[in-house]
């Protein structure tokens, strides 16, 4: 299994909270990605990052923002939790945009 | 319309059964092409990839891409209930850095 954690695996939290999850990966990979899971979407891109401190949108990044100040950390923040923001979170890795990516355990948020 | 589409589901079948999960897609540009297996409460993990049109074998699986019409195939043989979990066709372009995926197929193998 590729190297990947997420922390915490799962949160329940209220409105209006921030919150942040955490990606780490172990095999130096240059392209991160955060996903989110919702039934009937499959899975939405949040934000990705190409490299330390290089990040870009993805198509549902709204309520978002990440961080990545080391290679091996990718950070997802919602500022303001809101109740449409409970999902499934992954976190994925890739060494190369056309490359397959590798997922992580996800990272399960409720928000009452 | 997205840009992958992938029937939900449910399909389910008996065990030994051949099975047939496929998707369309709309964008011209893509040229790589995914199967990701997917069991509840996990991650996805990779199955298949695949660049160009064909067929490409692993054991039961066949992944099959046709270009010209914009069809992705994923062929199971000999199902087992261990396959019992969703699966997600992904694509991507040359030039693009994320992959787009379908919304999955749910599939059960009955013993």
């Amino acid at each position: 299994d590729a190297g990947i954690t997420q922390s915490p695996r799962h949160k329940v939290t209220e409105t209006g909270t921030p919150v942040t999850l955490r990606c780490h990966q172990t095999e130096n990979h240059r392209y991160m990605y955060w996903y989110r899971q919702d039934p009937g979407h499959g899975l939405r891109l949040i934000h990705y990052s190409y490299g330390v401190k290089d990040t870009d949108k993805g198509e549902v990044s709204d309520g978002y923002s990440v961080s990545r100040s080391k290679t091996e950390d990718f950070l997802l923040t919602l500022e303001s939790a809101t109740s449409s923001q409970t999902s499934v979170y992954f976190c994925a890795i890739s060494a190369n945009q056309r490359d397959e990516q590798y997922f992580g355990p996800g990272t399960r948020l409720t928000v009452t | 319309q997205k840009e992958v589409e992938q029937d939900p589901g449910p399909l389910s079948v008996p065990e030994g059964a051949i099975v047939s999960l496929n998707c369309t897609y709309s964008n011209s540009a893509f040229q790589y092409f995914m199967w990701y297996r997917q069991y509840s409460r996990k991650g996805p993990e990779l199955l298949m990839y695949t660049y160009s049109s064909g067929n490409k074998e692993d054991g039961r699986f066949t992944a099959q891409v046709d270009k010209s019409s914009k069809y992705i195939s994923l062929f199971i043989r000999d199902s087992q209930p261990s396959d019992s979990a969703t699966y997600l066709c992904a694509s991507v372009s040359g030039s693009a850095r994320q992959l787009t995926f379908g919304s999955g197929t749910q599939l059960t193998v009955l013993p």
